[in-house]
């Protein structure tokens, strides 16, 4: 089916392993992003990217890495996780153009215990 | 700089009353303005944009939200509200005049429709 998936839906970990999230989207969408949802604070962008091997940092990017060597998956690693990071994570993409929406996933909620 | 406020945390209202959900926004050049909708346990989802244009927007739901430059504003407006309505609801800014594509999201309202 068309559109864009996380895998998983739901994680739970411990302090100190490496976790992936998968983002996949199925529309070559060229723009592609990663956010966190804590209560109180919205949406955070973690990092995003313009192209395949074209990524930047957003807002709260310490403690992640992002790698985009295809264009339709965008892959959310935390090298070491906190409880800090227990959270939703959501991925986004978007079309080529400052005037177009993001289209969301339905994102993956992790725990770290 | 962009940013966006969402001065009220909840929103009550009864079946069938307008819903009026307050958004503003701060940013250096003209703003690009979003409104999307969360349901519990799924991804946002859309609802309307303004870019340029006439001021009032309509969009998905029978939602539409009013532009107001002077006062930096972007309302989320629905003329009778509908208990299925009842969700998040976040307001996003992009700066036109900004070099790259992020969007920056309010900390969301919680709309409770009464029926």
């Amino acid at each position: 089916d068309a559109g864009i998936t996380q895998s998983p839906r739901y994680k739970i970990t411990e302090t100190g392993r490496q976790v992936t999230l998968m983002c996949h989207q199925t529309w070559s969408h060229s723009y592609m992003f990663w956010y966190r949802q804590d209560l109180g604070h919205g949406l955070r962008l973690i990092y995003y990217s313009a192209a395949a091997d074209i990524t930047d940092k957003g807002e709260v990017p310490d403690g992640y890495v992002v790698s985009r060597s295809k264009t339709e998956n965008f892959p959310l690693t935390l090298e070491s996780a906190t409880r800090s990071q227990t959270s939703v994570y959501f991925c986004a993409s978007s079309w080529t153009g400052s005037r177009n929406e993001q289209f969301f996933g339905p994102g993956t909620r992790l725990t770290v215990l | 700089a962009q940013s966006v406020a969402q001065p009220e945390d909840q929103v009550n209202v009864a079946e069938g009353n307008p819903l009026t959900v307050k958004c503003t926004y701060s940013v250096s050049g003209n703003p690009y303005l979003f409104w999307y909708v969360q349901y519990p346990n799924r991804g946002l989802q859309f609802l309307l944009k303004y870019i340029t244009g006439d001021n009032l927007v309509k969009g998905s739901y029978g939602f539409e939200a009013e532009f107001n430059k002077s006062q930096t504003s972007f309302h989320l407006k629905k003329p009778s509200a509908l208990v299925s309505d009842s969700a998040l609801y976040f307001c996003a800014v992009r700066d036109a005049w900004g070099n790259d594509y992020k969007l920056s999201f309010g900390a969301g309202t919680t709309v409770t429709v009464r029926a």
